[in-house]
């Protein structure tokens, strides 16, 4: 079955500080991966995802992950967080074709503080 | 709002009765998702349609849950004979077909809490 792994479940930055949030999955076929955030007071929403294609992947406000399949890992990363980067964030995955089920991490919460 | 809705956003109810919670996806998207997530967790899934289509419902944990979504657009997610273990976020997210492995789009959820 699939699952999904994230490493820390809380962290705590100053802003400025550089950002890597782990996530590792278990599914022998090909996935789609994604990261999404929930801001507090709002809905979860996507942040990146990937399919295909560049391993490394870009999303909204500055933050990337790189895909390395051979370490099943999709870990997230942003240079310099700023306060507003405070959030829930959550990996997932769903099987690579037709795969609509999606898996999700446990979630790391992150504080930076201004 | 062109969002994904979700009502209602809190319920409290008392051991034994039946809820129901509702899902009103975002216009034109014909595919739908029910998760649960516990406190500390992340969203588990429950199920999800294609259009009134229930594709999957191996999510569901037994047969006091079940779900609907009889003309393809508003979902209703029915747990009867509710227990204090069903306390949870209710997720609701919707996409367009063929879209979901491509990112969902989430609603508020429903807060329930059991008594």
């Amino acid at each position: 079955a699939q699952s999904v792994s994230q490493h820390n479940h809380h962290v705590i930055l100053s802003e400025a500080a550089s950002l890597e949030l782990g996530c590792n999955y278990s599914y022998g076929g090909t996935v789609n991966l994604f990261w999404y955030v929930q801001y507090p007071g709002q809905h979860l929403q996507l942040l990146l995802k990937y399919f295909s294609g560049d391993p490394l992947v870009k999303g909204i406000k500055g933050f990337e992950a790189e895909f390395i399949k051979s370490k099943f890992s999709f870990n997230l990363r942003k240079p310099s967080v700023q306060w507003s980067d405070t959030a829930e964030y959550f990996c997932a995955v769903n099987a690579g074709t037709g795969g609509f089920k999606t898996i999700f991490g446990a979630g790391t919460r992150l504080f930076v503080k201004a | 709002g062109a969002g994904v809705s979700q009502s209602p956003r809190y319920k409290v109810t008392k051991r034994g009765q039946d809820v129901a919670l509702r899902c009103d996806p975002i216009s034109g998207h014909v595919s739908l998702y029910w998760y649960r997530q516990a406190l500390g967790q992340g969203p588990e899934f429950l199920t999800y349609f294609n259009y009134e289509a229930q594709q999957d419902k191996s999510g569901l944990p037994n047969d006091r849950f079940s779900a609907e979504r009889p003309e393809g657009s508003i979902s209703t997610l029915t747990i009867q004979r509710t227990e204090q273990r069903d306390s949870a976020m209710y997720r609701c997210a919707s996409s367009l077909e063929g879209q979901g492995a491509l990112g969902q789009y989430f609603g508020p959820g429903t807060r329930l809490t059991v008594l």
